[in-house]
């Protein structure tokens, strides 16, 4: 299988900035996404890095260095909506995108 | 554009029982994939369609396991002599094809075996 390593559960604060980070080690990497799930729902698309650097998209940013095999999601301004548990999948060349999941992180927010 | 429709969203059978679950992809996404989800763990991929042809099957996906797209729209899963081992959630999740496209996921079945 591949190593996908993400911290179980986070805390962090209303307003504040948190950043998960997820170290992957495999063979044919492709791209890394980014899932939402909150509790008894579906994981949703957050973000998607195939090259180095930075992707924005409003409050949320991830970030990939593929030498480092190391991506992070970067949340700003935290609402308490955001408390959720964060999953980090990488995909393979020509495996049809099939996701290789993380365990995820568990973020709860706090007033 | 409903989104992915999962059906039943809750399942309790006993041991040793069958199970069917159903998928309604987006309509036009040809790859529909399913994934098993158990507490505190990621998804875990279990089989692959690109339009009708089941194309790969996970080791996980015992020979209890069968799933079918006959059309290459909806999909079904069935579950045979159900195990407690069994009880999870059942992701579906379709995309377009391409390598570089996000897949939408279904609200899931959640399946326990008592």
């Amino acid at each position: 299988g591949q190593n996908i390593d993400q911290p179980t559960e986070m805390t962090a604060t209303e307003g504040a900035i948190v950043q998960i980070n997820c170290t992957y080690q495999t063979s044919g990497f492709n791209g890394l996404f980014w899932y939402q799930q909150h509790a008894g729902e579906a994981p949703t698309f957050l973000s998607y890095n195939v090259l180095d650097g930075l992707e924005e998209k409003g409050r949320f940013s991830s970030f990939l260095s593929r030498s480092k095999g190391y991506s992070y999601l970067l949340l700003k301004e935290l609402q308490m909506k955001d408390s959720a548990s964060y999953l980090c999948a990488v995909t393979k060349v020509d495996n049809f995108n099939k996701f290789y999941f993380g365990s995820g992180t568990k973020l709860n927010v706090k007033p | 554009d409903t989104g992915v429709s999962q059906d039943p969203r809750h399942k309790i059978t006993k041991r040793g029982q069958n199970v069917t679950f159903r998928c309604d992809p987006i309509s036009e996404h040809n790859r529909l994939y399913w994934y098993r989800q158990t507490l505190g763990q990621g998804p875990e991929f279990l089989t692959y369609f690109q339009n009708e042809a089941q194309l790969e099957k996970s080791r996980l996906l015992s020979d209890r396991f069968s799933a079918e797209r006959p059309k290459g729209s909806f999909s079904t899963l069935e579950i045979q002599r159900t195990e407690q081992g069994d009880s999870a959630m059942y992701l579906c999740a379709s995309s377009r094809r391409g390598s570089q496209t996000e897949a939408f996921f279904g609200q899931g079945t959640r399946l326990t075996v008592v």
